[in-house]
């Protein structure tokens, strides 16, 4: 067990439709990363947080949006849904930002979110 | 920009034979490197990492990886397969480009370890 909670573990939904995933890091973790699994774009970085900001930006969508809120949970945000979406969605955390424990360290990840648009 | 390859989309052996997962880096300045773990339907499990110092990093469950600097390759090793080790092993390299601290991982490689 990582220590990072992911919910909804499954999510049914339709095209055109708006879901959020929820995460909850690791007790102490201030940084929350979000990554798409899917079979023809492999493992993509999304989004990272930092203690309530965003603090990176990947291949993220302009439908898809995150936020971390002050007890650090976050939610990812994705709507219009379109059939490419369906995807194993990750959350990860870990302990710092840009400082050396934070270059350093290694992701923590949850059991993930997985999302199928039918 | 930052990234990692893993040329192999699958890797068989045999169990008790040794195991290597092959990875190459491409980065500007010191990499800092990861191998992750993913059984069917789960998340990614930390192994090991290389951040300076020897070469030969000592991992999770046996496995470790040797760090070449010339050749550009953090590769994944095993002196004797169990085929629990069958899974989806993921490469990774530290963004450095960016303000945060995000993973870049590689395509993955599955490996089949058989009885």
């Amino acid at each position: 067990d990582s220590g990072v909670t992911q919910t909804p573990k499954h999510l049914i939904t339709a095209t055109g439709q708006r879901v959020t995933l929820r995460c909850s890091p690791r007790s102490g973790d201030l940084s929350v990363y979000w990554y798409q699994q899917s079979l023809d774009q492999g493992l993509q970085f999304l989004i990272q947080y930092y203690n309530g900001e965003e603090r990176a930006k990947g291949n993220i969508l302009e439908r898809f949006s995150a936020q971390q809120f002050p007890d650090l949970h976050s939610e990812l945000n994705l709507s219009s849904l379109e059939l490419g979406d369906s995807a194993l969605y990750f959350c990860a955390s870990s302990v710092a930002s840009h400082s050396s424990a934070g270059r350093t360290g290694e992701l923590f990840f949850g059991e993930g979110s997985r999302l199928t648009v039918l | 920009a930052q990234s990692v390859a893993q040329p192999e989309d699958q890797v068989n052996v045999a169990e008790g034979n040794p195991l290597t997962v092959k990875c190459t880096y491409s980065v500007s300045g010191n990499p800092y490197l990861f191998w992750y773990v993913q059984y069917p339907n789960r998340g990614l499990q930390f192994l090991l990492k290389y951040i300076t110092g020897d070469n030969l990093v000592k991992g999770s469950y046996g496995f470790e990886a040797e760090f070449n600097k010339s050749q550009t390759s953090f590769h994944l090793k095993k002196p004797s397969a169990l085929v629990s080790d069958s899974a989806l092993y993921f490469c990774a390299v530290r963004d450095l480009n960016q303000a945060g601290t995000a993973l870049i991982f590689g395509k993955g490689t599955t490996l089949s370890v058989s009885s």
